[in-house]
Formats: structure tokens, sequence, C-alpha cells
């Protein structure tokens, strides 16, 4: 059974860039079988999908993101990654990291990031 | 930025039957699948029901999940205590290049 599990600092300063990795176990991002989506949630509130990569690389993010993400792959490591860019206090939130087929399943365990100076 | 529209909350008793709504539009669930995550206090979503109505093995049938136009709603029967959690709906959105969008939410309490 795939897990995945999100990773990367908790506290990160207004302006600066987030970045974040998930690392996957039970089954090789290189398979082609799924996407692999980044998802967050502010505290206390709803979820927004950030965006997805493939193996091969090929991206697709929420338009409303999109000036300010990256999501890139290390299939020799497992591991896929989210840059978020300028980030303000609104970005704080816990990220989730997922496969994404026509839907969310499973996801990792969430890593609560903080912006704030 | 949800264009899924849930009310904030439901409750039941234990053995009730409660049904949460989903409103959208022509471009999402009026072309779309409908999915439904149940997410327990403190934990990730999880998957409940997935192409409007289909539970993934392990979810059970006291959960069912219906369309009809642009609205979709899901329903829990025999309501548990164990069901206390929120619930969201999503959907894919073709708007905007196309995009996945998440309901606003809904708490359910168990009474």
């Amino acid at each position: 059974q795939v897990q995945l599990q999100e990773s990367g600092p908790g506290l990160v300063k207004p302006s600066q860039t987030l970045s974040l990795t998930c690392t996957v176990s039970g089954g090789s991002i290189s398979s082609g079988d799924y996407y692999w989506s980044w998802i967050r949630q502010p505290p206390g509130k709803g979820l927004e999908w950030i965006g997805y990569i493939y193996y091969s690389g090929s991206t697709y993010y929420n338009p409303s993101l999109k000036s300010r993400v990256t999501i890139s792959v290390d299939t020799s490591k497992n591991q896929f990654s989210l840059k978020l860019s300028s980030v303000t206090a609104a970005d704080t939130a816990v990220y989730y990291c997922a496969i994404h087929t026509d839907w969310f399943d499973p996801w990792g365990q969430g890593t609560l990031v903080t912006v704030s100076s | 930025q949800s264009v899924l529209t849930q009310p904030p909350s439901a409750s039941g008793t234990p053995g009730q039957r409660v049904t949460i709504s989903c409103s959208g539009s022509s471009s999402n669930i009026g072309s779309n699948y409908v999915y439904w995550y149940q997410q327990l206090p403190g934990t990730a979503p999880k998957l409940l029901i997935y192409r409007n109505n289909q539970r993934p093995s392990g979810v059970p049938d006291r959960f069912s999940g219906s369309k009809s136009g642009t609205s979709a709603s899901l329903a829990i029967s025999g309501l548990r205590s164990e069901d206390e959690a929120d619930y969201y709906c999503a959907a894919w959105d073709d708007s905007l290049s196309g995009h996945y969008v998440f309901g606003t939410g809904t708490k359910v309490t168990v009474l």
C-alpha cells in the first residue's frame, strides 16, 4: 500500500519561498500509474488544490496560484516537491500531498507551515 | 475560493439519516464527477465516495452519494458517533483552463 509523508520547515518568513517534499513509500512514482498532487488547508478552513505532477515532469497548477507555484519530481528519490514563492500570512496552512487519479487517495498526514516573521 | 457550496453544519442522533448538499454549476458538478471526503478531527481527509456514487473498499454502505444536475448529495444512514467529522465535496471545474475545486465543508455532529 502506497504511503506518503510530507516534510519541510514549519516556519517561513513573509516574502520568502515555502519548500516542502513528499516522500512516497510502498510504490514507485515512476510507475506512471498516478498523478501526484499538493493540497492545502488553512487552519479552521476548507481545502484548496494547489497542483499536480506526473512522473515525466509534466505539471498542472491551480490558476489562482500558478504564478507562485512550482512542483517538481525526483524519481531517483521517489519524491516530489512543492515550492511556493512570495508567501504571506494567507499561505499559512496544513499542506498535504496525495495520489491523484480522478480523486485524491491516499493522502499524507499533512504538515503545518506557518508564515510569520 | 470554494465554488461548491455546502451547509456549514448538519446534525442527527444515533441511527438517524443525515443528508449533506453540495451546490455547484455547469462547469463543475454539471459536467464532471463528484467526490466526497471525510475528515475526522486532526487527521487528513479520506476518500468516501468517488464518481458520484461509488464507495471505495472499506467504506460502509451507510454512506451513499447522488448527483442531479448541478447539485450533489451525501447521505449517511444509521448515523454513528464515529461519523462525527467534516465532509467535503469536490469536482473538476472546466473554467479557467480547468482546476480541481472543493466544497466549503460541512461539520456533522452526532447529538
